[in-house]
């Protein structure tokens, strides 16, 4: 069986820009959640979805925003970027409650 | 992460057992989780413990689960240089949806 795939691993903004970040879940998996990881502040929960809808949300502001689709693909927006987003993106997948999350390699995002 | 406390580094001779201790503060966790990663790489789930447990045991690794101080600790045995890496205590609260992860304790492993 195939793991969690992001797409693109590795990406260069520029301050203002938008990224989009797409995370492919493990076949039958229909919960994906959305982490990310910085040196200072570690591993954060940014949200959770389910069946296409939002079912839980981190604390971090509206520039960050996903979406899931029919297939449970899901992806990632962060608009109008700042130096401090850049971090390591990961995305997770379970088959329904999130207790047993299985990681994908996570996308490098710099922002300059 | 989220009240949940790490130490940051652990060094052990290779064949030695390593022991990372984690500690947490919600008595509403429900799952109790140890991840590593490898550099450059995602997490690798390890293994987890349901709160109403003790201990559990998969190969050489050992978790014990101490509910009353809220203290979770991983043990390898004959450590090899291969789980050198950062590992990651993390916790699952009430509603199973949002993970809370410690800050990883980075394993080294001298040969």
């Amino acid at each position: 069986k195939a793991g969690v795939t992001q797409t693109p691993r590795y990406l260069i903004k520029t301050r203002g820009q938008q990224v989009t970040l797409s995370c492919s879940p493990i076949s039958g998996h229909r919960s994906v959640s959305w982490y990310q990881q910085t040196p200072g502040q570690g591993l954060q929960f940014l949200f959770e979805y389910f069946s296409e809808t939002q079912r839980n949300k981190g604390n971090f502001p509206g520039r960050f925003s996903g979406r899931q689709f029919s297939n449970s693909r899901s992806e990632m927006n962060v608009s109008t970027l700042e130096l401090g987003d850049s971090a390591l993106y990961l995305c997770a997948s379970s088959l329904e409650e999130p207790h047993t999350q299985y990681f994908g390699p996570g996308t490098r995002l710099t922002v300059l | 992460g989220e009240d949940v406390e790490q130490s940051l580094f652990l060094s052990v001779r290779e064949g030695d057992s390593s022991v990372i201790n984690c500690t947490y503060t919600d008595s509403s966790s429900t799952y109790l989780y140890w991840y590593k990663q490898e550099p450059g790489a995602g997490l690798q789930l390890l293994t987890y413990i349901f709160s109403n447990m003790d201990m559990k045991q998969d190969q050489r690794l050992t978790v014990l689960l101490n509910k009353k101080d809220k203290h979770l600790s991983l043990r390898i045995a004959d450590t090899q240089t291969g789980d050198s890496a950062i590992y990651f205590c993390a916790e699952s609260r009430y509603n199973f949806n949002k993970f809370y992860f410690g800050s990883g304790t980075k394993l080294n492993v001298k040969p």
